[in-house]
């Protein structure tokens, strides 16, 4: 089954403690997106990647560092978490041919820093 | 710098009553590709529609049509005979043509009551 796959789906952590949020795709896409989701502000980009050791700054990449080692996986790097980053966070991927295919999306992973 | 406005926050509609929903956006891109995504009371992300910048055609699906305008720089998406399963938070989105960067409306959230 195409999937786009996150862990965990739910995290709660105290500020200051490095975590990691995986995300795996099996399409064999070339564009892997974060996204955080917070109310009233709909989702917002944090990074992405054209592939394989190509990432590149969304709209708010302060605070997250992301890797592309492996075409299949895109974590999300949280390198002391606070406060302002409990959200829901979305890992999305795609493929790049003509720039209009529709992005897959995984199920979320809620993060709560305490 | 590119933008998506979806001023209609909350819509509610009875049950089988048309509903639009509004998108503008603004973009120096001249080619371009705008998305609509549902997100159900269950979190998931699905797609619904893309639209390219060179292609005004209107489209339907089912109950559900789509009108592009680049005079007025807008996407809206109409329910026609809306039902209870469509209740859900619904985001515009738009990515420019020369960059891979993803833009997202604050989204509508949507409640048809029976």
């Amino acid at each position: 089954e195409a999937q786009v796959t996150q862990n965990p789906r739910y995290l709660i952590t105290v500020t200051g403690k490095k975590l990691t949020v995986t995300c795996s795709q099996n399409m064999n896409h070339e564009y892997m997106s974060w996204y955080r989701q917070d109310p009233g502000l709909g989702l917002r980009q944090i990074y992405y990647s054209m592939n394989v050791e190509v990432t590149d700054k969304g709209d708010v990449p302060e605070g997250y560092k992301v890797s592309r080692k492996e075409k299949r996986n895109f974590p999300l790097i949280l390198e002391s978490p606070s406060p302002n980053q409990t959200s829901l966070y979305f890992c999305a991927s795609s493929l790049v041919g003509g720039l209009n295919q529709p992005q897959h999306f995984g199920d979320g992973t809620r993060l709560s820093i305490l | 710098a590119q933008k998506v406005t979806q001023a209609q926050t909350e819509i509610s509609v009875v049950e089988k009553e048309d509903v639009t929903l509004d998108c503008v956006y603004e973009t120096r891109d001249t080619t371009y590709y705008l998305f609509w995504y549902k997100q159900p009371p269950s979190g998931e992300l699905v797609f619904l529609i893309r639209r390219n910048s060179f292609d005004e055609q209107n489209e339907i699906s089912g109950r559900y049509s789509w009108n592009f305008q680049k005079s007025t720089s807008s996407f809206n998406f109409t329910i026609t005979a809306s039902q209870v399963v469509d209740s859900a938070v619904y985001f515009c989105a738009l990515k420019g043509g020369g960059y891979q960067k993803v833009t997202f409306g604050t989204g509508t959230k949507l409640q048809v009551i029976p």
